[in-house]
């Protein structure tokens, strides 16, 4: 079973910096997801990954397969980007399998 | 765009209670999950669904713990006797093929129990 790690734990940024946020996990997966949890407890989906890298506004994610190693970042960042952000691993079987979640990186972007 | 409904979005229930939380999940989507966030603490995962059973649960879903998808669009979860440490916040998820897919979450279900 995996173990998801993810730094830092918490970030405070400046308006418009770039930002990024990482995620290793132990084992092998089928898949990673990025998810954003607002301030209200609702959780979004961002990416889900299992190779290379994606790209949706100013959000990218990539990931590395060998090295069991993933990053989000944030291009232009921006006070409304304020969120936890999760990294959570599908584990190798697949299936019907839960995901395994790391404790969340908690970004504030001050204006 | 289609989402993952959830009710009640809060609810306080006595320590011993039967509690069900509801939900509906996105239509053509064929695998559903409950997860678990107690306050302060990661989200944990509790069970999958698919086909009309249980695929996979974990060492948290325990007896006291059942999942129904009792007429095709709705899905819920008993906790048959809550207990103080149940208090969290219950995540309804669903996604149309398994590891593929995007997975969507409803936006939770705060349970309290005193």
């Amino acid at each position: 079973k995996n173990e998801v790690e993810q730094s830092p734990q918490n970030l405070t940024a400046q308006e418009g910096e770039f930002i990024t946020i990482n995620c290793s996990y132990s084992v092998g997966i089928s898949a990673l997801h990025w998810l954003q949890q607002h301030p209200g407890g609702g959780i979004v989906s961002l990416f889900m990954l299992s190779s290379g890298k994606k790209k949706h506004g100013r959000l990218i994610a990539t990931i590395n397969i060998q090295e069991k190693h993933s990053s989000l970042h944030i291009t232009a960042s921006h006070p409304r980007d304020s969120a936890v952000y999760i990294c959570a691993v599908r584990d190798p079987g697949g299936g019907a399998d839960g995901l395994t979640f790391g404790k969340g990186t908690h970004l504030i972007i001050q204006p | 765009e289609p989402e993952v409904t959830q009710t009640p979005s809060h609810q306080v229930t006595q320590m011993g209670q039967e509690v069900i939380l509801r939900c509906v999940p996105i239509s053509n989507h064929l695998y559903f999950y409950w997860y678990r966030q107690i306050l302060g603490q990661k989200v944990e995962f509790l069970v999958s669904f698919y086909n009309n059973e249980i695929s996979e649960k974990s060492e948290i879903f325990d007896d006291q713990f059942s999942v129904e998808r009792p007429d095709g669009s709705n899905f819920t979860l008993k906790i048959r006797s809550t207990k103080l440490e149940d208090s969290a916040m219950y995540f309804c998820a669903s996604s149309e093929i398994s590891s593929g897919n995007t997975i969507y979450f409803g936006e939770g279900s705060w349970l309290t129990v005193v």
